[in-house]
């Protein structure tokens, strides 16, 4: 399989713990995208990688949350003291930028429950 | 914040054709209008995009008013594999920025056999 890969699918956690979920994007795409999703509602911006450079940062991301994509190819995101409002299915994807108009490829998710 | 108005849910039968409505009345002429759609347990998947003209891919087709403020998604024979959660989403031109989607809260399209 060639797309979006995302690992874990799900993770438990008890409140307060860290947890570190990874993306590795489609081969040669260059730009790198969080989302998180809560039940019902649609998507939400969280940053954003052109390669290693993180080159935006959604005011959701709070300073618990930490994103790296160290050589521009794969990333990880992670959040430290987890709370019960972290609870989401977080979504990663990527894209190839040569252009405007190049269309996102999403991952599965991973889906954070925290207790 | 998502700049679209779709239906919250909308039934249609097998075989049938779904035409998936969204409002855009603030669009500005740099911006596009993209479809996503989701199905349950799965990340988004690209559907199809326009500027002003009309499109169609092998998935669906897109027929966008001449005042650009309206569109539409039609997937000509709807199947049970068309269930699915549909965001109409306006994407911007970016200035140097990242091109992220914003999205709504989507359409959720049931077929019925």
């Amino acid at each position: 399989d060639t797309g979006v890969s995302q690992d874990p699918r799900h993770k438990i956690t008890k409140r307060g713990q860290n947890v570190t979920f990874r993306c590795d994007p489609i081969s040669e795409h260059n730009r790198l995208y969080w989302y998180r999703q809560t039940l019902g509602q649609g998507p939400e911006f969280l940053t954003y990688f052109q390669n290693e450079a993180q080159l935006e940062k959604s005011r959701l991301l709070s300073d618990r949350f930490s994103a790296e994509r160290p050589k521009g190819s794969f990333s990880t995101l992670e959040i430290q003291r987890t709370e019960q409002g972290d609870s989401a299915m977080y979504l990663c994807a990527s894209s190839l930028g040569v252009s405007f108009n190049t269309e996102a490829f999403f991952g599965q998710g991973t889906r954070l429950t925290v207790v | 914040d998502a700049k679209t108005t779709q239906p919250p849910s909308m039934d249609c039968a097998e075989g049938r054709a779904a035409n998936l409505p969204c409002n855009h009345s603030t669009i500005s002429g740099n911006e596009y209008v993209y479809w996503y759609r989701q199905i349950h347990s799965q990340g988004p998947q690209y559907i199809i995009h326009g500027l002003k003209n009309n499109e169609t891919n092998e998935m669906a087709s897109l027929i966008i008013t001449e005042d650009r403020k309206s569109s539409t998604l039609i997937l000509p024979h709807a199947t049970l594999r068309d269930t699915a959660v549909y965001y109409c989403i306006v994407r911007p031109r970016p200035q140097g920025g990242s091109e992220k989607l914003v999205f709504g809260k989507g359409t959720k399209l049931t077929v019925n056999p």
